[in-house]
């Protein structure tokens, strides 16, 4: 099945632990994104990747790390510098068309 | 700085009426423009597009307008129905960039 997958779909952390959220596709997309979702905000980019071994910052990378090692792997690290951890992060990829989004994955930090 | 906006965060219509969903951009640079779908705890699903260099594009129900000039576009439902209800969104995405920017969103509740 073609498509992109996020692990896991709930997770719970501690605050101070960093936390990695996994996100892999097999659409053979060159670019791979991060949102996030918070109530009433929309989809606020994180950080994205055009291409592997490269990646720039969205509008709210404070607090979070990427990695682009493989074409098909774009995981997010949320460190203990992110303020409001919890939320709901959406990771998606795209060519040069439209960008298809993953199931998303309920990050809470208690 | 709120690049793309929807302004109006809900709408109610009555099934097989026609929904509209207003969108707003600032950026003259955006040259392609989406929208999508999405339900509570899952992610957007794709709905349909417009190339800058268009100012119509249909796909069965859905239709997309957009205008330049006003830096506007609008998503039409005809007809609705119940299980439209959802949020919607609008994106863009400038020029020569794989990136895209979305609106806050618009949730449509279709009434039976």
């Amino acid at each position: 099945d073609g498509g992109i997958t996020q692990s896991p779909k709930y997770l719970f952390r501690k605050e101070g632990q960093n936390v990695t959220l996994s996100c892999e596709q097999n659409l053979n997309h060159d670019a791979m994104y991060w949102y996030r979702q918070d109530p009433g905000q929309g989809l606020r980019l994180i950080y994205y990747s055009q291409i592997v071994n490269d990646f720039q910052k969205g509008d709210i990378a404070e607090g979070y790390s990427v990695s682009r090692e493989k074409k098909e792997s774009f995981p997010l690290t949320v460190t203990s510098a992110q303020k409001n951890p919890t939320a709901f992060y959406l990771c998606a990829s795209g060519g040069q068309g439209e960008a298809f989004f993953g199931q998303g994955t309920r990050l809470t930090v208690v | 700085d709120q690049q793309v906006k929807q302004n109006s965060p809900s709408l109610s219509v009555q099934e097989g009426r026609i929904s509209i969903l207003n969108c707003d951009y600032t950026n003259s640079m955006f040259d392609y423009f989406l929208w999508y779908k999405k339900y509570p705890a899952e992610g957007p699903t794709f709905l349909i597009s417009i190339s800058s260099i268009k100012d119509k594009n249909e796909d069965g129900r859905f239709t997309v307008f957009l205008n330049k000039s006003a830096k506007h576009l609008s998503l039409h439902i005809v007809p609705s129905q119940p299980g439209d209800s959802a949020v919607y969104f609008c994106a863009a995405r400038s020029a020569g960039t794989y990136k895209y920017i979305f609106g806050t969103g618009t949730r449509l509740k279709v009434l039976a």
